[in-house]
């Protein structure tokens, strides 16, 4: 299985601050990596596919990027609604899917 | 608009089974590859198994391999996952969700989700 590893597990950030998550795989996933929001007793909500592309209705805030193995979410300026846990997810290897282990957000 | 509702968990003694539903609406769920995803507070989000939009092929996480079956029945837009040999680490909250698009699994609905506890 690919393992995907998520930096840091937990951060701490005010409102308005630029935050960025990073999500690395144990090898290349070919820019098949995707980003999840949770709040909690909530599903996952897509964010990003394919590395870079916004989900619909997802704010422009919420960018990705990368290659290869190494990847990363980027919130532009954090707002209330944004305090959450983060996940990525490779889609690569097709029939064995496999999440990062979570990254939480919180208040500063 | 797009709707997944699971049903069917709660409480079961190891080594039993249990089926957990997935009712969809919003969407034409015959041409779709669903998928369950569990979580646990311990090991996270993991990938359970897939099942093509047809029916005709169904994919397995080894941990699940041999025990649970995925199933769907298009007619009724619903979703099935059978848990047999059920033991205290499937316990977990269990999501049904659809891929996005039919050229590579992304998630982009998910169901609230349906907890199974596995303890005697």
């Amino acid at each position: 299985d690919i393992q995907m590893t998520q930096s840091p597990s937990s951060l701490s950030a005010s409102v308005g601050d630029r935050v960025t998550i990073t999500c690395r795989a144990s090898q290349s996933v070919n820019n098949h990596l995707n980003w999840y929001q949770q709040k909690p007793g909530k599903a996952p909500k897509l964010l990003i596919y394919a590395s870079s592309s916004l989900q619909t209705g997802v704010p422009s805030r919420f960018s990705g990027s990368g290659s290869g193995t190494d990847y990363t979410l980027t919130i532009s300026s954090l707002q209330p609604d944004d305090f959450a846990t983060y996940y990525c997810q490779q889609s690569y290897s097709t029939l064995s899917l496999t999440f990062g282990g979570g990254t939480k957000v919180e208040i500063k | 608009q797009v709707q997944l509702v699971e049903s069917g968990g709660g409480v079961v003694q190891p080594g039993r089974s249990l089926r957990l539903s997935c009712a969809a609406s919003g969407f034409t769920f015959s041409s779709y590859d669903i998928h369950w995803v569990r979580q646990t507070p311990g090991r996270g989000l993991e990938w359970v198994a897939v099942i093509s939009n047809d029916g005709g092929s169904k994919f397995y996480a080894d941990s699940v391999k041999g025990r649970f079956t995925i199933s769907r029945d298009n007619s009724k837009n619903t979703l099935y996952l059978q848990m047999n040999s059920l033991r205290a680490e499937d316990t977990a909250v269990y999501y049904c969700a659809k891929d996005r698009d039919m050229l590579t699994p992304v998630f982009d609905y998910w169901g609230q989700g349906t907890l199974v506890t596995v303890s005697s």
